[in-house]
Formats: C-alpha cells, sequence, structure tokens
C-alpha cells in the first residue's frame, strides 16, 4: 500500500539549518505538502510542491523532490526558536482524489 | 483554521460507551474528512465525504462510523468505544476551487481518552 516514512526527531540550533527528510512509495502522488502542527493546535499547511518540479523556495523554506528515489525534504533556514513543532510530509492527487497519505511526524526542536 | 470547529476539544470515558465528535465549517467547503493522530503514526484517514450524499471509508475505519447531516458538518461515532481508540482526531475541509494542490484545512483537534 501506499507508504510515507520519515525520522521522528530532529534538534538543531537557533540560526542554523533544518533539514526534515521524508520517502514515499506512491509514484502517483501529484502534490507533496509539508504541514507543521504546533502543540495544541491542528496541522497547517506550510508548502507544497508538484510532482514535475525539483525545487521550490519560499522565503526560508526550501523543498526539494527527488522523484527517482521518492525522496522529499524541507529545509529550514535560520532556524527559529517558534519553529519548533512537528512537522508532516504528506502525498495526495489534488483534485484527482482530495485524500492524503501522511508521515509519521518529524518533532524539530530548536535549542537557544 | 478558526473556520473548522471542533467539539469537544477533550473528553474522557469508558470502555463500551458511544461516543460522538463534531465537526463544523463556515469554509463552505463540500469534502470533509476525520483522522485520528497517534504518536509515531501519523494521521490515518478514518472516513471521508465528497458531498452530503458522498460517504467513504478511509484506512482505518472499523469500529467507527459518520454521519453528514449537512455541507457543513459532519460527525463521527464510536459505538462502543475501546481503550485502542484513545487518539488525537482531527476534522479537515478540502475544497478543489482553492486549487489543483486542494490543501486541506484541519480543526485544532479532540483529544479522546478511553478508560
Amino acid at each position: 500500500g501506499e507508504d510515507v516514512e520519515q525520522s521522528l526527531f530532529l534538534s538543531v540550533r537557533e540560526g542554523d539549518s533544518s533539514v526534515i527528510n521524508c520517502t514515499y512509495t506512491d509514484s502517483s502522488s501529484t502534490y507533496l505538502y509539508w504541514y507543521k502542527q504546533e502543540p495544541g493546535a491542528g496541522l497547517q499547511l506550510l508548502t507544497y510542491i508538484f510532482s514535475n518540479m525539483d525545487m521550490k523556495q519560499d522565503q526560508r523554506l526550501t523543498v526539494l523532490l527527488n522523484k527517482k528515489d521518492k525522496h522529499l525534504s524541507l529545509r529550514i533556514a535560520d532556524t527559529q526558536t517558534g519553529d519548533s513543532a512537528i512537522y508532516f510530509c504528506a502525498g495526495g492527487r489534488g483534485n484527482q482524489g482530495g485524500k492524503l497519505i501522511f508521515g509519521q511526524g518529524t518533532e524539530l526542536s530548536v535549542k537557544p | 483554521d478558526a473556520d473548522v470547529t471542533q467539539t469537544p476539544r477533550n473528553r474522557i470515558t469508558k470502555t463500551g460507551k458511544r461516543i460522538m465528535l463534531e465537526c463544523s465549517q463556515t469554509k463552505g467547503h463540500d469534502r470533509m474528512y476525520w483522522y485520528r493522530q497517534d504518536p509515531g503514526l501519523g494521521l490515518r484517514l478514518i472516513y471521508y465525504s465528497f458531498d452530503v450524499k458522498d460517504i467513504n471509508k478511509g484506512e482505518i475505519s472499523d469500529g467507527y462510523s459518520v454521519s453528514r447531516q449537512a455541507q457543513a458538518k459532519f460527525s463521527l461515532s464510536l459505538e462502543s468505544a475501546i481503550p485502542n481508540q484513545t487518539a488525537l482526531y482531527f476534522c479537515a475541509t478540502s475544497d478543489p476551487r482553492e486549487g489543483s494542490n486542494q490543501p486541506q484545512h484541519f480543526g485544532d483537534g479532540t483529544r479522546l481518552s478511553i478508560l
């Protein structure tokens, strides 16, 4: 079946870059998403990338997609303590399906 | 997302009880979803509905049922709660008119504990 895998924890120092990795098995996913979950809250869409793109940059966020290896990464530049949260990658087919398959979530801890 | 409201926010109950979790939205979206979140497992889809007359099972629907009472309301029921249904439950909505990537908008979750 479809599967999305992430490492569970990442710890960085404030000001460093964070890289959160994700692998997926469903090559029919047309969109790959990154959602952020802060404590006590639901998930918020951070960014997404269409499957025919290799890279997408949005301010401090850079998404890299290696479609051959089915590997997705999220880089957060100049990580701040407010970036501490759980980050989920998810695959979906956008308007063709609407459903998402989520990874386990990576808990990012940013130390001052 | 403040436009997706889940009630209650927290619930503690006993094994065997019937529980209903409610979700209402003011976004005018046709598509609604119920997920559960467990530590280390991420979010798993329980049920989804693409309009009022359309209900579909997700990957873990056993032990759950849903009702789409109106476009704005989608309820999740546990007919006879068991301890391994203790989890954080999320409702989400989406709309293809928001773009082909069709982002999902999440409520703040219901923390359910079954003793």
